[in-house]
């Protein structure tokens, strides 16, 4: 079964920074989401990934496959980007199923 | 409808008592996915449907809590002589092939008191 390690838990950045969120799993995929959960509860799939690099906006995406880590890059930072930032993986190599990471819950001040 | 729907966005209920909570996925869409994520905890998987096939049951945390999805769309979950514990934030997703991504609902906030 995967095992899923995000870290920092906990971040904190003023308006305008670069942030990274890491993701590490323990099983070969084939592929990873982000998602990101507003107040309230709302989940919102960012991306999903299997290789490579995927850009949406500000939000960069990266994975590396040999190295089971992914990497979710929020390039100059807003208030509205405050939210937690969760990793999910499959629970084994060939499933669906997913399990996920503890999340990083991100606030950025301004 | 665009996305996933999800009702009610909030119970309130008495321990002891049933509730029925509702998914209705992207049209089309064959597999269905129920997640749970209680105060402080991350998100688990609960329950999964794909098309015709039996449902992969293997998250339910006890036998009071069942789900069905009828005519391979709406689903229901249903929890029984319901806990304190139960109190949770129920997400549904649903997922239209291999490989493609989940897209999740709003989630409906259970409250147990």
């Amino acid at each position: 079964k995967n095992e899923v390690e995000q870290s920092p838990q906990n971040l904190t950045a003023q308006e305008g920074e670069f942030i990274t969120i890491n993701c590490s799993y323990s099983v070969g995929i084939s592929a990873l989401h982000w998602l990101q959960q507003h107040p309230g509860g709302g989940i919102v799939s960012l991306f999903m990934l299997s290789s490579g690099k995927k850009k949406h906006g500000r939000l960069i995406a990266t994975i590396n496959i040999q190295e089971k880590h992914s990497s979710l890059h929020i390039t100059a930072s807003h208030p509205r980007d405050s939210a937690v930032y969760i990793c999910a993986v499959p629970q084994e190599t060939s499933g669906s199923r997913l399990t996920f990471g503890e999340g990083t819950q991100l606030t950025v001040n301004p | 409808g665009a996305g996933v729907s999800q009702s009610p966005s909030n119970k309130v209920t008495e321990k002891g008592k049933d509730v029925e909570l509702r998914c209705d996925p992207i049209s089309g869409h064959t597999a269905l996915y129920w997640y749970r994520q209680s105060l402080g905890q991350g998100l688990e998987f609960l329950i999964y449907f794909q098309g015709n096939s039996a449902p992969d049951k293997s998250g339910l945390p006890s036998d009071r809590f069942s789900a069905e999805r009828t005519g391979g769309s709406v689903s229901t979950l249903t929890i029984q002589r319901t806990q304190q514990e139960d109190s949770a934030v129920y997400l549904c997703a649903s997922r239209g092939s291999s490989y493609n991504e989940q897209f999740f609902g709003p989630g409906t906030r259970l409250t147990v008191l």
